[in-house]
């Protein structure tokens, strides 16, 4: 039972370029999240999905689109990165108490 | 909108003394409150969460916060701390849907030997 997996862990971009962070859960939940994590702002949402099939915006959803493919699996894509979009990226799935359990994150460096 | 308070970026206590970080609330409804702990270059996990149940809640580790809604906090204690409690500290909360969750901007706590 792996949880939530993330990758890739760490990648470095060139400002335009594009990139897709992958995320899956093993758990069977209907929820997902996606968030980033800057220093003295705690985590913020980006986008999230209440079930497959469906996504909305979060805090910060500009620059960045998201495709829940299965109920496992919740995509993370920034089509033009910018060093703004330099950040640690978290996904998450919650359970059935309603709690949240987080993958080990992605380090993102946009130059 | 929800938001959430932490005062305090770093907190440094001793070994073995009592720990207390700080968490207000704003909202217009009563929330769902959690507490998480994120270790160096790992995801968040779970302490404690707050659903109405009771308002001292229990967590791992000999963590515990008390909901106390006439002051809109939740704060988060333990009687003795320990040198692996060294982490980073995110209160969260959210309505009832839990469709968004919004977290506070986080406190270091350091534990001096």
């Amino acid at each position: 039972n792996a949880g939530v997996t993330q990758t890739p862990k760490f990648q470095v971009l060139k400002t335009g370029q594009s990139m897709t962070l992958q995320c899956a859960q093993d758990m069977n939940h209907n929820s997902m999240y996606w968030y980033r994590q800057d220093p003295g702002m705690g985590l913020r949402l980006i986008y999230y999905s209440a079930s497959e099939g469906t996504t909305d915006k979060g805090e910060v959803p500009n620059g960045y689109n998201v495709s829940r493919l299965n109920k496992r699996e919740f995509s993370l894509r920034l089509e033009s990165a910018a060093p703004s979009q330099t950040s640690v990226y978290f996904c998450a799935s919650r359970g059935e108490g309603n709690e949240q359990f987080f993958g080990p994150g992605t380090r993102l460096t946009v130059l | 909108a929800q938001s959430v308070t932490q005062l305090g970026s770093h907190v440094s206590v001793s070994e073995g003394a009592l720990v207390l970080l700080r968490c207000n609330y704003s909202s217009s409804v009563p929330p769902y409150l959690f507490w998480y702990v994120q270790y160096p270059n790992q995801g968040l996990q779970l302490l404690l969460k707050y659903t109405s149940a009771a308002t001292l809640v229990k967590g791992i580790n000999g963590f515990e916060a008390e909901f106390k809604k006439s002051e809109t906090s939740f704060h988060l204690t333990k009687p003795s701390a320990h040198m692996s409690d060294a982490a980073e500290y995110f209160c969260a909360v959210s309505k009832y849907n839990f469709n968004k969750f919004y977290f506070g901007s986080g406190t270091k706590l350091n534990v001096k030997p």
